[in-house]
C-alpha cells in the first residue's frame, strides 16, 4: 500500500546552500507533520499543516526554515543557507484528521548532511 | 520547554530475558504514545495511554502510564531479537486547540540472540 514517502532519500550539499525536502503524505489524510531528528535522539517537531495552512510552525528553528504545502497535499521542507548544524534526518508524518486520536504515520525520511 | 528522558539510553540482552524501559517528565502530559523505530524508517506506532495508571498489554509488551500522567513505562517479556530496535516515547499535550507530540530521548535496544 501507499505510504507517506519522502524524497530524496539522502541530500548532500555545502553550507550556505539552499535545499528543498519534499514529501508526499497519505492520499485524503489532512494533518501533515515535518520532524527533525538528529543522531541518537528522538524526533523534535518543527512544523504542522491542516490543510494547506500552517497550523503550527512554533518548531522552525530560525527563518531560515520555511515548509509550504500549497494544494493541501504534498509538502515541501525549505531551508536556507544551510549550516552544518541543520544535518539531520527529517521525518514527514501524516494523519487522517489532527490529534493523537488519528494514528501519526511516518515516512522513511530524508538525511540531510551539510558539509 | 518539555522534556521527556528515558532510560536506559541503550540496553543490550541475550533473548529470552525481560526488560523494561522508562519515560520520565516533570510535565503533565493528556496522553503518552510508545514507537519502535528501525533503522532507514519513521517511528511506528505501538500504543497509546491515556488515563493515569492505565496499563495496556501488546503481546509481550506491557505499557503503563504513571498515575500523574508524567511518566510511563515499557515491560517486554521474554525478549525475542525481533524487538531489536528505537524505542521512543512521546508524550501528547493539548493547547489552543492544537495537539503536540514531544518524543523522548529514545533507548536503543538490542536482542541478542
Amino acid at each position: 500500500g501507499a505510504g507517506v514517502s519522502q524524497t530524496p532519500s539522502n541530500k548532500v550539499t555545502e553550507k550556505g546552500k539552499y535545499v528543498e525536502l519534499r514529501c508526499d503524505p497519505i492520499s485524503g489524510h489532512t494533518a501533515l507533520y515535518w520532524y527533525r531528528q538528529s543522531l541518537g535522539q528522538g524526533p523534535e517537531f518543527l512544523i504542522y499543516f491542516q490543510g494547506t495552512g500552517a497550523a503550527d510552525d512554533s518548531g522552525l528553528p530560525n527563518d531560515r526554515f520555511f515548509a509550504v504545502r500549497p494544494e493541501g497535499s504534498v509538502s515541501t521542507l525549505k531551508i536556507q543557507r544551510t549550516e552544518r548544524g541543520d544535518s539531520a534526518v527529517y521525518l514527514c508524518a501524516s494523519s487522517l484528521r489532527p490529534g493523537p486520536s488519528y494514528e501519526q504515520y511516518f515516512g522513511p525520511g530524508t538525511r540531510l548532511t551539510v558539509t | 520547554t518539555q522534556l521527556l528522558e528515558q532510560s536506559p539510553q541503550f540496553l543490550s540482552i541475550q533473548e529470552g530475558e525481560n526488560l523494561t524501559v522508562y519515560c520520565n517528565s516533570s510535565s503533565v502530559f493528556s496522553s503518552l504514545q510508545w514507537y519502535r523505530q528501525e533503522p532507514g524508517e519513521g517511528p511506528v506506532l505501538l500504543v497509546t495511554v491515556v488515563t493515569g495508571g492505565e496499563v495496556k498489554k501488546l503481546k509481550r509488551l506491557t505499557f503503563q502510564f504513571g498515575d500523574a500522567r508524567k511518566d510511563s513505562s515499557l515491560h517486554i517479556t521474554a525478549a525475542q531479537p525481533g524487538d531489536t530496535g528505537l524505542y521512543l516515547c512521546a508524550g501528547v499535550s493539548r493547547y489552543f486547540g492544537n495537539e503536540k507530540l514531544t518524543f523522548g530521548t529514545g533507548t536503543r535496544l538490542t536482542i541478542i540472540p
